[in-house]
């Protein structure tokens, strides 16, 4: 069975500071890859994805992630934390092994605090 | 840019009845889900659904739960005899099709139960 592993359910970083959210995977075959963020009160946005091809993926409001398929990680980045980062990040995976809808498993979250 | 849009957004019920969750998924998405999140914890997938049934489901969705797409845009979750522990957020998500497809997600009903 696939799982998602966020190393830090908390992470505090200064403004302006580098951002780095950690997610392991365990995975039989490659997997899709995928970080979420959630604002207060607000669903889940997709902030990045891997699927295939180049394995340094860009998202939006600048954070990017890399894929490591010998470490199995695909950790979440960003070079200079903004006060409006602040907010609970996920990490999920899903494969085609399954015959459905391959539904994500989703670690269990990492909540960033940008300090002024 | 398309939304996929949840109704109501907080609904309190009292223990043992029934509740149904509604949600309106992107217009051409084929791929339909239900997650939830209880406070606290990770999101956890409940339901896919696809060509009009359940193609995949959790041990979590048990006979207490059901899904319909009663027409051509909602697609609900209905939680008969509701329980304490079934407080949650629950997140219905939609994609276009399977797989490296994002899927797209509503902002959540978060159901209380007293």
């Amino acid at each position: 069975a696939q799982s998602v592993t966020q190393l830090g359910s908390h992470v505090s970083v200064s403004e302006g500071a580098l951002v780095l959210l950690r997610c392991n995977y365990s995975s039989s075959v490659p997997p899709y890859l995928f970080w979420y963020v959630q604002y207060p009160n607000q669903g889940l946005q997709l902030l990045l994805k891997y699927t295939t091809g180049a394995t340094l993926v860009k998202g939006i409001n600048g954070f990017e992630a890399e894929f490591k398929k010998s470490e199995t990680s695909f950790h979440l980045t960003k070079p200079s934390a903004h006060m409006s980062d602040a907010a609970e990040y996920f990490c999920a995976v899903s494969d085609l092994q399954n015959s459905g809808n391959t539904p994500l498993v989703f670690g269990k979250g990492t909540r960033l605090s940008v300090i002024a | 840019e398309p939304e996929v849009t949840q109704t109501p957004s907080h609904q309190v019920t009292q223990m043992g009845q029934e509740v149904i969750l509604r949600c309106v998924p992107i217009s051409n998405h084929l791929y339909f889900y239900w997650y939830r999140q209880i406070l606290g914890q990770k999101v956890e997938f409940l339901v896919s659904f696809y060509n009009n049934e359940i193609s995949e489901k959790s041990e979590i969705f048990d006979d207490q739960f059901s899904v319909e797409r009663p027409d051509g845009s909602n697609f609900t979750l209905k939680i008969r005899s509701t329980k304490l522990e079934d407080s949650a957020m629950y997140f219905c998500a939609s994609s276009p099709s399977r797989g490296y497809q994002p899927q797209h997600f509503g902002d959540g009903t978060r159901l209380s139960i007293l």
